[in-house]
């Protein structure tokens, strides 16, 4: 079945410092979605990205999609505490929509 | 606008018991896909409900089941709970519209002793 890869598993950073994370798929995807959990919260939409390509910023984060649709990255630039948290990917292909989850990421930031 | 609710928020069980999770969905949407999230496995899906028919289900063994009333609120059971179903499970409705993603609810810890 389909696999959803995401690496690091766990990154420090000091505040003010950049932070990626990437989304590696075993199938092409027709779209991957990013969300963010915070410590003992839910999962939070933030984005989906659907183009071969593309690119997507939310003020201090962008999001790219790969021109082979299969991979992703979050890039932060310049960390704050508010960015603690788990940022998980999740894509979707062949005939179902239903997304696969990665693993995550958890973003510490030291101030 | 209401978001996604689930009750209870926490709930403790013991081994051989059975449990039932109830989550509303944001009003209009009417896809309810329920995950399971654990240290281990991380989020794992579960079931997707549409218009009261189950459209997708995940690999997990028959014990879990589920089910989607007419007002779009679902509800998950679990029977003859076993340790490992210890786990967060969290309830996403969808409207279906593209680029709108899952909403999550808050979730049900469930805790089997």
């Amino acid at each position: 079945g389909q696999q959803v890869m995401q690496i690091p598993q766990y990154q420090h950073v000091q505040e003010g410092e950049d932070f990626t994370t990437y989304c590696n798929s075993s199938t092409t995807l027709s779209n991957i979605q990013w969300y963010k959990q915070r410590p003992g919260g839910h999962p939070v939409f933030l984005i989906q990205l659907v183009k071969s390509g593309e690119v997507k910023k939310q003020k201090r984060l962008t999001f790219q999609f790969g021109e082979a649709k299969k991979n992703s990255s979050l890039h932060i630039t310049a960390t704050q505490t508010t960015d603690v948290g788990t940022y998980f990917c999740a894509g979707s292909s062949g005939g179902s929509y239903i997304p696969t989850f990665g693993r995550g990421t958890s973003l510490i930031v030291h101030p | 606008k209401a978001g996604v609710t689930q009750t209870p928020r926490y709930l403790i069980k013991t081994r051989g018991q059975q449990v039932t999770l109830s989550c509303s969905p944001i009003s209009g949407h009417r896809s309810v896909s329920w995950y399971q999230q654990t240290p281990g496995q991380g989020l794992q899906f579960l079931f997707e409900y549409f218009s009261e028919t189950q459209r997708n289900k995940g690999n997990f063994p028959g014990r879990f089941s589920g089910r989607q009333f007419s007002n779009s609120r679902s509800e998950m059971n679990v029977s003859t709970l076993e340790l490992g179903d210890s786990a967060l499970y969290l309830c996403a409705s969808s409207s279906g519209l593209e680029g709108h993603g899952y909403t999550f609810g808050s979730g049900t810890r469930l805790t089997v002793v």
